[in-house]
């Protein structure tokens, strides 16, 4: 069965220093993977995705991941954080039939 | 083009009071998706529907909760006899194949 893994629940970063999210998943077939980012109570923003290709990504806000098919990974990172860049990151999963997986979330806290 | 509206944004509701959220996917956008998300537990996919037809229903859970999307008007997301435990923030999700856009939110409160 499909899935995604976060497996940190809060990441501390200080601002100007370089952020990573992690993500590790598990999927039949060629991986679709995204990343999306939430602000407070506000609905969840796309920022990027591999579909084929390059195995780095480059997408909003200049945040950029990387693909890696031999350790099942999909690390989001940004190499200068921003205090704005606080806010909940989501990685999915494409599983066919239109249909994605999320992983739990990852809060994200940048300190000034 | 506008995005995936929802509303209301907030909903309060008494303990047994239906709720019924509404979605309105993006323009030619003919898939929607509702999820619930709870604090601490991240993103549950519920339901995946096309114009006059549920998909995936896997999500939802088997008493109370139903969804619609007709084929004309907006995605409606129906919880009857509402409990404590069914606040939450309902996200609608429309796409056109795999990419998903998501709108706003429904923050529902039951008390």
């Amino acid at each position: 069965a499909q899935s995604v893994a976060q497996p940190e629940d809060q990441v501390n970063v200080a601002e100007g220093n370089p952020l990573t999210v992690k993500c590790t998943y598990s999927v039949s077939g060629n991986p679709y993977l995204f990343w999306y980012v939430q602000y407070p109570n506000r609905g969840l923003q796309f920022l990027l995705k591999y579909i084929t290709g390059d195995n780095l990504v480059k997408g909003s806000y200049g945040f950029e991941a990387e693909f890696n098919k031999s350790q099942t990974s999909f690390h989001l990172k940004k190499p200068s954080a921003l205090v704005s860049d606080s806010a909940l990151y989501f990685c999915a999963v494409y599983y066919g039939n239109n249909r994605l997986a999320f992983g739990k979330g990852n809060q994200v806290v940048v300190i000034p | 083009n506008a995005g995936v509206m929802q509303n209301p944004r907030h909903l309060v509701r008494r303990r047994g009071q239906e709720a019924r959220l509404r979605c309105s996917p993006m323009k030619g956008h003919s898939h929607v998706y509702w999820y619930r998300q709870l604090p601490e537990e991240g993103l549950k996919f519920m339901v995946y529907l096309q114009k006059e037809n549920i998909i995936d229903e896997s999500g939802m859970p088997k008493e109370r909760f139903s969804a619609e999307f007709p084929k004309e008007g907006p995605s409606i997301l129906r919880i009857q006899q509402v409990v404590r435990g069914d606040s939450a923030a309902y996200f609608c999700a429309s796409s056109l194949s795999f990419e998903q856009y998501f709108g706003p939110g429904t923050r529902l409160t039951v008390t």
